[in-house]
Order: structure tokens, then sequence, then C-alpha cells
């Protein structure tokens, strides 16, 4: 089955600490994302990458960090400078003018 | 003012009603327009995928965009407990820098027996 895979699904840390989100695809696709989502926010893009190696920061990547060794992988490590972390973050992925396609998401909660 | 503006509910219809979910959106440089499905803790499902002003039919649902007045739609007919769910627009936009996609708030939808 193709698909993105997240991991885990739900996930607690005390603030101060950093945390890596994972996201993993096997759809071949070249570009993936990450997306906070808030509610009555909708999607926020964090950071995304086009290519291996390469990557962009998105509308609000301050406080989140990521790399791309990988054409399948996809981590994003959110750091303790990130003032508001307890959200909902979705990873995506898309090849050309595709659609995204989503996985289903970490729920990050940080107390 | 928000690129994409969407109605976020919460909207109830009762099972088998017709329902109208829209967006509008600012920037007539958009190019593909876009509506997602979202159950509770799960990632949005792609539902439709349009670049073209006019309607575009899938089963129970139908997308439209008017491209002269910005303005794109989702019908869902007879609908179902099942399509209780959030509904997300999204429209796109191709640039030298890369692909550009922007989301609604979304429409939280729920359908009554």
């Amino acid at each position: 089955d193709g698909g993105i895979t997240q991991s885990p699904k739900y996930l607690f840390r005390k603030e101060g600490q950093n945390v890596t989100l994972s996201c993993e695809q096997n759809l071949n696709h070249d570009a993936m994302y990450w997306y906070r989502q808030d509610p009555g926010q909708g999607l926020r893009l964090i950071y995304y990458s086009q290519i291996v190696n390469d990557f962009q920061k998105g509308d609000i990547a301050e406080g989140y960090s990521v790399s791309r060794e990988k054409k399948e992988s996809f981590p994003l490590t959110v750091t303790s400078a990130q003032k508001n972390p307890t959200a909902f973050y979705l990873c995506a992925s898309s090849s050309g003018l595709s659609p995204l396609h989503f996985g289903n998401g970490t729920r990050l909660t940080v107390t | 003012q928000k690129e994409v503006e969407q109605d976020p509910g919460p909207l109830s219809v009762p099972e088998g009603a017709i329902v109208s979910l829209n967006c509008t959106y600012s920037n007539s440089a958009f190019q593909y327009f876009m509506w997602y499905r979202q159950y509770s803790r799960k990632g949005p499902e792609l539902l439709m995928y349009t670049y073209s002003s006019g309607n575009k039919e899938d089963g129970r649902f139908t997308a439209q965009v008017d491209k002269s007045s910005k303005y794109i739609s989702l019908f869902i007919r007879d609908s179902q407990p099942s399509d209780s769910a959030t509904y997300l627009c999204a429209v796109l936009i191709l640039t030298g820098g890369g692909n550009k996609l922007t989301f609604g708030t979304g429409t939280q939808l729920k359908v009554e027996l």
C-alpha cells in the first residue's frame, strides 16, 4: 500500500525539550511538506522540500527544523524555541502538479 | 484579508439533504482548486481537484469553480452520516520558487439521522 506514515500518533513532551516527528512516504514523490493545524486556523505551512538535500521555510518556520537526507523521509524537529508547540502536525507529499497526499498526523502535547 | 475565506460552521443538516460548502479567494492568479475531507484525528483526504471554471462531478460530489467571482463550492447530494467531517478548500498557484498551496480554515459538517 502506497502512502505516508507519520509516527507516533500521539506525542507528549515537557517544555524545553526538543522533539522529532517522523514522516516516511513510499509514493516516490519528490516534494514533501510539513503543516501545522490549530483549531480555527486551518493548515499553516512550516517547511517544504522539493528535492533531497534541499528545503525551504514556509510561513511559520520559526522554532522548527527539518532535514531531507532521503527521498522517502522528511523528519520535523520541534525545538524548545517554538513558543506554542502543542498542535496537530501533518506531513504531506506530492509529485509535479498532483494534489498533496497527507499522512494521518501526529498530535503533539507539550506541558 | 485572508487569501482564502471559508465559513467554519458548524453546519448541521438532516440525512438526505443537499449540502453546499463555499470558499472565496482573493488572488486571481490561483490556478488549481481542491476540496479535502478530514475526519476527526485523521489527515485530510482529497475529494475533488479541478483547474477550470465550471462543474466537476464525482458520484454524490460536485465541485464548482467561478473564477470571475473567485468563488468555489462543493455540493454533496443525498448526504449521509458518514459525510460528517471537516471540509477544507485549497487553492494552488504555480510560482518559480515552487507551488504555493493555501487552505481555507475548514467547514465542520454534521449530517444527522
